[in-house]
């Protein structure tokens, strides 16, 4: 079945720790996207990348870097710049980004420790 | 002022009754509509997306969009406690291609 893999499904960073969350699609989908969600609040965008070897700062993009060397994979890192990273983190997916909704991974909820 | 707003709820309406979500957005020149569905711990699914002016229907779910008035509404009919979710309004900006969302309005279904 098509879809969206994101792991670990759980990840604990220590302080001054950087951490990368997987993101692979298998839907053949040209453009990805992570998100972060906090309580209460909308998704909003860190990355997104329409092409290989091509990506864009979202609204949130400080502490966070990106690569998208494949177009299966689009990994996310947590660096220890990120002070506040506690957060639900959701990968996405379109096959046209301005035609249709997306499809997102099963998320990554990362804490501090 | 929101990119796109949203009454977090809770909204709670009785089994098979119609629950009515609405959506604002400030963006003129946005393109396309969607509406998610996300449950307690998981990820959004999308349920209904709508591009033009006027009511969408699929199965038991009406999406609704004015574009005049930047408005756009989810109606549920047959309100069952499985549909107990929060809900997320979406909106894509054509010309900067990402998609904005709501904070969600969370819906209870009572049985």
């Amino acid at each position: 079945d098509g879809g969206i893999t994101q792991s670990p499904k759980y990840l604990f960073r220590k302080e001054g720790q950087n951490v990368t969350l997987s993101c692979e699609q298998n839907l053949n989908h040209d453009a990805m996207y992570w998100y972060r969600q906090d309580p209460g609040q909308g998704l909003r965008l860190i990355y997104y990348s329409q092409i290989v070897n091509d990506f864009q700062k979202g609204d949130i993009a400080e502490g966070y870097s990106v690569s998208r060397e494949k177009k299966e994979s689009f990994p996310l890192t947590v660096t220890s710049a990120q002070k506040n990273p506690t957060a639900f983190y959701l990968c996405a997916s379109s096959p046209k980004p301005e035609a249709s909704g997306y499809t997102f991974g099963s998320g990554t909820r990362l804490t501090v420790v | 002022q929101k990119e796109v707003e949203q009454n977090s709820g809770p909204l709670s309406v009785p089994e098979g009754a119609i629950a009515s979500l609405n959506c604002t957005y400030s963006d003129r020149v946005s393109q396309s509509f969607f509406w998610y569905r996300q449950y307690s711990g998981k990820s959004p699914e999308l349920i209904m997306s709508i591009y033009s002016n006027g009511d969408k229907e699929d199965g038991r779910f009406t999406a609704q969009l004015n574009k005049a008035s930047q408005y756009v509404s989810l109606l549920i009919r047959d309100s069952q406690p499985s549909d107990s979710a929060t809900y997320l309004c979406a909106v894509n900006r054509e010309y900067n291609n990402d998609m904005r969302f709501g904070a969600g309005t969370r819906l209870t279904v009572k049985p």
